[in-house]
């Protein structure tokens, strides 16, 4: 099976502008979580989707939203851009959960580096 | 923020060596897993262990789980050049069916294995 996909793998914007991330789960995988990777905070959980629908949400602005499409292809969107929000972005697909949480497994892509200027 | 610590934040070992790195934590948990990640790339899932567990193998991989302490130790044995990465652990919590998705991970211990 194809591992998990993101694109693009880097990006350079400035502040202000907006971004959007894509990531294509594993085939089969329902769920696709979000993490932001930096320096600073390591790694903390954005939010995660589920069948279309956010099931979960970390500690972050609203300028940070997703969405999930039907193939549970799911795109992550910053608006405004700040200096920090300068991070890798990591998703992650897991099998349907909720039922059985310990077999959660979670899989990772290979990021989205974003640097903002 | 946060789940826990791990400790050591880097270790240095020679190949052939073994490595433990350990991960406390604060709340409950259903599960937790380790995951390495190569010079800032995407994470590899290593193992997961469950609450019930208390030792699982993989490999060269042993992972321990004392919920009592409310730690974790994972140990590779043999390293090999090839093991140098950073290591993180993750937790998983359910709580009121509202931690979908969500794993809570470590500070990370940079392993370094010289050939």
């Amino acid at each position: 099976k194809a591992g998990v996909t993101q694109t693009p793998r880097y990006l350079i914007k400035t502040r202000g502008q907006q971004v959007t991330l894509s990531c294509s789960p594993i085939s089969g995988h329902r769920s696709v979580s979000w993490y932001q990777q930096t320096p600073g905070q390591g790694l903390q959980f954005l939010f995660e989707y589920f069948s279309e629908t956010q099931r979960n949400k970390g500690n972050f602005p609203g300028r940070f939203s997703g969405r999930q499409f039907s193939n549970s292809r799911s795109e992550m969107n910053v608006s405004t851009l700040e200096l920090g929000d300068s991070a890798l972005y990591l998703c992650a697909s897991s099998l349907p959960s909720g039922r059985n949480p310990n077999t959660d497994t979670q899989y990772f892509g290979p990021g989205t580096r974003l640097t903002v200027l | 923020s946060q789940q826990g610590e791990e400790d050591p934040q880097a270790l240095s070992i020679q190949e052939g060596e073994n490595a433990t790195m350990n991960c406390s934590y604060k709340t409950s948990i259903n599960n937790l897993q380790w995951y390495r990640q190569n010079s800032g790339r995407g994470l590899v899932h290593l193992i997961l262990i469950r609450s019930n567990e208390r030792e699982k193998h993989s490999g060269r991989l042993r992972v321990t789980l004392d919920t009592s302490k409310k730690s974790s130790s994972l140990l590779i044995t043999a390293s090999r050049a090839a093991d140098t990465a950073s290591y993180f652990c993750a937790t998983g919590q359910y709580a009121g069916g509202t931690s979908y998705g969500k794993l809570t991970f470590g500070q990370g211990t940079i392993l370094t294995v010289h050939p």
